[in-house]
């Protein structure tokens, strides 16, 4: 069975709204979660780590203010994409660690299709 | 600067041909991972690789890591339309959780 669950799976908006994508772990409590974008035909690009009870960290060129994280709990991160304009339309994923220690790997939801017109 | 290197990054062949995508780096991983992702859907993983030199397979997959631990490799036998997809190898280095993806291998296997 799924050990992501990740959601909605599609959104599209008019520019200048504000979307919020869920991420759960199912299998796993995720002290840490990852959030990626990915564009077509592109591999992943890692956009910041989501670490629960604290501040997420988010990698060079990736506007924190743009992209809002929270991980509140052991099982739900979020993304929110403030402001989107059409230029933020892509494929988010987010990913679970599997258990503890760096070898494990990461489990992946099924992604967000962001369309913003 | 991409820290794993895949190549090819876009292969086209017939059903029942065989293939092999690889992966380079100059730096050594703690692990390194094999994903398959379908147009729409997050990746699913294949393999974990984790000692040098090992070598895992399944089903008509077969999967090596280097005995450095810097390089790894994925072979498909006879290849079959349903192994269509985007690969992507992924490496995770010491007690940082963070993966450090190749930009994915797109195959297309017709039949």
């Amino acid at each position: 069975g799924a050990v992501v669950s990740q959601h909605p799976s599609r959104v599209i908006c008019k520019s200048g709204t504000s979307v919020k994508i869920e991420c759960r772990s199912l299998d796993f409590q995720a002290t840490t979660m990852f959030w990626y974008r990915q564009f077509p035909k592109q591999s992943l690009m890692l956009m910041a780590t989501s670490n629960e009870g604290s501040k997420a960290t988010y990698e060079q060129g990736v506007e924190k203010d743009k992209f809002l994280i929270n991980h509140a709990s052991l099982t739900l991160s979020t993304l929110t994409v403030t402001s989107a304009h059409p230029e933020d339309s892509s494929f988010y994923i987010c990913s679970v660690q599997g258990g503890t220690g760096s070898n494990q790997p990461q489990h992946f939801g099924d992604g967000t299709r962001l369309s913003i017109l | 600067t991409q820290l794993l290197e895949q190549s090819p990054q876009f292969l086209s062949i017939q059903e029942g041909e065989n293939l092999t995508v690889y992966c380079n780096s100059s730096s050594v991983f703690s692990s390194l991972q094999w994903y398959r992702q379908e147009p729409g859907e997050g990746p699913v993983l294949l393999v974990t690789v984790v000692t040098g030199g090992e070598v895992k397979k399944l089903k008509r997959l077969t999967f090596q890591f280097g005995d450095a631990r810097k390089d790894s490799s994925l072979h498909i036998t006879a290849a079959q339309t349903g192994d269509t997809g985007l690969y992507l190898c992924a490496g995770a280095r010491g007690s940082n959780y963070k993966l450090t993806f190749g930009k994915g291998t797109l195959l297309t296997v017709n039949p």
